[in-house]
């Protein structure tokens, strides 16, 4: 079955960078994108960006040009999501998750468990 | 960007009652709208896709429809489980793609 396993929570201070892994199994890793979406405590859900795992295109959210980075590393079925310059706000749980769909569409099949990413002075 | 707009943000049903979730969209998006369900603690699950297409192991209690600037998520008779948040997603045209901002369902 698909499965989607994140590292584990962070803690970091504000202008600290965070990396987030996202292994994949159960599928074949390269045919399916991986997006980044966010949750804020108590807040809705926020996209910050797609990666192709075929070719490492991405797209990024405009809000997070220049901040994010979006990797992965196809010999260990892995996706990565790096987000500089942290401030408070960007406290949140940080989902990876597969995109359904072919082409441009793009709904999420299979999600990560979720890494809390807390930045504190 | 698209706009994607939930009602009610918070819904009350007896357990066997019927909910009716509704997504409106700023701009038309076709048929390219999925629904979420999130307890909490977890991660989103994928209900629907296409509107109105139901994912995988999905029951048949939920149904989605519509196209263009409105849909619907429907649970046609609730059980215990199904007391969540719902969101809906946008994949028309993106980036980005966009959330609606969640509707609860809670126990009356």
């Amino acid at each position: 079955q698909v499965q989607l396993v994140q590292s584990g929570a962070e803690v970091k201070k504000p202008g600290a960078s965070v990396k987030v892994s996202c292994k994949a199994s159960g599928y074949t890793f390269t045919s399916y994108g991986i997006s980044w979406v966010r949750q804020a405590p108590g807040q809705g859900l926020e996209w910050m960006g797609w990666i192709s795992a075929y070719n490492g295109n991405t797209n990024y959210a405009q809000k997070f040009q220049g901040r994010v980075t979006m990797t992965t590393d196809t010999s260990t079925s892995t996706a990565y999501m790096e987000l500089r310059s942290l401030r408070s706000d960007d406290t949140a749980v940080y989902y990876c998750a597969r995109k359904g769909g072919s082409g441009t569409l793009s709904w999420f099949d299979s999600w990560g468990q979720g890494t809390l990413v807390t930045v504190s002075s | 960007e698209i706009v994607m707009t939930q009602s009610p943000a918070t819904l009350s049903v007896s357990p066997g009652g019927r909910a009716t979730l509704s997504c409106r969209a700023s701009q038309s998006v076709s048929s390219n709208l999925a629904w979420y369900q999130q307890k909490p603690g977890q991660a989103p699950r994928l209900l629907i896709y296409g509107a109105s297409t139901r994912a995988t192991g999905i029951p048949a209690r939920f149904s989605g429809s519509g196209s263009g600037t409105e849909f619907t998520l429907t649970i046609s008779s609730l059980q215990s489980e199904d007391f969540a948040v719902y969101y809906c997603q946008q994949y028309n045209n993106w980036p980005p793609l966009t959330f609606g901002g969640g509707t609860t369902v809670e126990i009356k």
